[in-house]
């Protein structure tokens, strides 16, 4: 069955540290896709990136960088040097292939950065 | 281009009472969404539509109808609420089954 993990509920950081955002997926299709989102508190839900199976590259986006591992089934999110505006829920998804693509979603891991 | 729209953006409700949310797109999108959001357990896809005039159910479809009139807008019925469906309900779309979903602003609901 499917079934996405975000094990941190919540994390303190102070301003520039790094962070990073565990993920983990479970999933019997070889042909999925991942998706990170970014929900500040005015609530919005802002998409961060995707990312399919057959594509392993790590991608790097400014502050953001985005650690996919089969073999861990993990597909992990980093901020480096983060910022007060990095402060939101992040949630990671998932969408199969045999599951006509409906997302499954993480319970989500709300970021806190400190001043 | 506005994306995805939600109308309304608050309500309150009284147990029994029935409404309707609308949610428009302007992204030539084929495929929609009904999420609802509650504390602690992320998004759960509550009904979709993968064009004009098809719906089909999600993980939590009750309590809740859904019309595709227009491929444009996609709108979420409850017909005699009930407080366990407080919750933020999102519309989303997409071109594809396997293509990026883009979310609207969110309906916050609260049924007393």
């Amino acid at each position: 069955a499917q079934k996405v993990t975000q094990a941190q509920t919540e994390i303190s950081v102070v301003e520039k540290e790094d962070v990073t955002l565990d993920c983990v997926y479970e999933t019997r299709d070889t042909t999925y896709y991942l998706f990170w989102y970014k929900q500040p508190p005015s609530g919005e839900l802002v998409f961060l990136i995707r990312r399919n199976s057959f594509d392993e590259q790590n991608e790097i986006s400014g502050r953001y960088s985005w650690n996919f591992q089969k073999s861990t089934s993990s597909f992990n999110f980093t901020i480096t040097a983060s910022q007060v505006v990095d402060s939101a829920v992040y949630f990671c998804a998932l969408s199969e292939a045999s599951g006509t693509y409906k997302y499954i979603f993480g319970t989500g891991t709300r970021l806190k950065v400190l001043a | 281009n506005a994306g995805v729209t939600q109308t309304p953006k608050f309500r309150v409700l009284k147990t029994g009472q029935s409404m309707t949310l609308l949610c428009a797109q302007d992204m030539n999108h084929e495929y929609m969404y009904w999420y609802r959001q509650d504390p602690g357990m992320g998004l759960r896809l509550i009904h979709y539509s993968v064009g004009e005039g098809t719906t089909a159910k999600g993980e939590v479809p009750d309590g809740y109808n859904v019309s595709r009139l227009k491929k444009q807008n996609f709108l979420l019925g409850l017909e005699s609420a009930a407080p366990s469906q407080t919750s933020v309900y999102f519309c989303a779309s997409s071109h594809g089954t396997e293509e990026t979903q883009y979310f609207g602003p969110g309906t916050r609901l609260l049924v007393l």
